[in-house]
């Protein structure tokens, strides 16, 4: 079945990189998420990688994926205490004409100090 | 601010009891999806509606129904109510044509529901 999964929690320092690691069972997944959930508000796609790619640049954002292993990171090169907040990996498969829920891994906490 | 809204922000009910959450997509955008974030299942998709009709259904208990109407808001209907429903829904949006590509959905800010 689908599974995705995340480490909890991942704590840094301001102007460090942070690197969030996510594990994912679907060998067919065809596209990979990166969401972002501030306390109180709803998520925000911070970027997404289609599973024929090794890895995505989007500024400060780095997607790595390794589909052998189903391995996606997340790399945030300069760590802003603005980056506090909670990271969800998520994967969708696509079925034509059958819609594209995501399933969302349980998402890791960012705490980064100053 | 994602252009799509839920209503109400928060709603505090017994069990028992009947509920309806309502979502407005981004202008445009013909897919609404449902999604349930609690603590102890984390964020599950519920079901999915394309232009007025149901496309995907995920863990969406019996007691659930959804509708999606012709001006393409959605409401989700939670019925006899348990203390375990108590959670976060979220309702999302895309323009999703039914072909392949990457479905890029935009969240709202989530309806809070607490069971008491």
């Amino acid at each position: 079945g689908e599974d995705v999964e995340q480490s909890l929690f991942l704590s840094v320092r301001e102007g460090d990189s942070s690197v969030i690691n996510c594990t994912y069972t679907d060998s067919s997944s065809t596209y990979l998420y990166w969401y972002k959930q501030e306390p109180g508000a709803g998520l925000q796609l911070l970027t997404y990688i289609f599973s024929n790619m090794d890895m995505k640049q989007d500024q400060r954002l780095t997607v790595l994926l390794n589909k052998k292993d189903k391995h996606l990171s997340l790399r945030i090169a300069d760590t802003q205490t603005g980056d506090s907040a909670i990271y969800f990996c998520a994967e969708t498969t696509w079925v034509y004409n059958q819609g594209g829920k995501l399933i969302f891994g349980q998402g890791t906490e960012l705490s980064v100090k100053p | 601010d994602s252009g799509v809204t839920q209503t109400p922000k928060h709603l505090i009910t017994a069990t028992g009891q009947r509920v309806t959450l309502r979502c407005s997509p981004r202008s445009g955008d013909l897919s609404v999806y449902w999604y349930q974030q609690s603590l102890d299942q984390g964020l599950q998709f519920l079901i999915q509606y394309y232009n007025g009709e149901e496309r995907a259904k995920g863990n969406i208990l019996e007691r659930f129904s959804a509708q999606q109407f012709p001006d393409l808001h959605s409401e989700l209907n939670l019925s006899s109510l348990e203390l375990g429903d108590s959670a976060l829904y979220f309702c999302a949006s895309s323009v999703e044509s039914g072909l392949a590509g990457v479905n890029e959905q935009f969240f709202g800010p989530g309806t809070r529901l607490t069971v008491l």
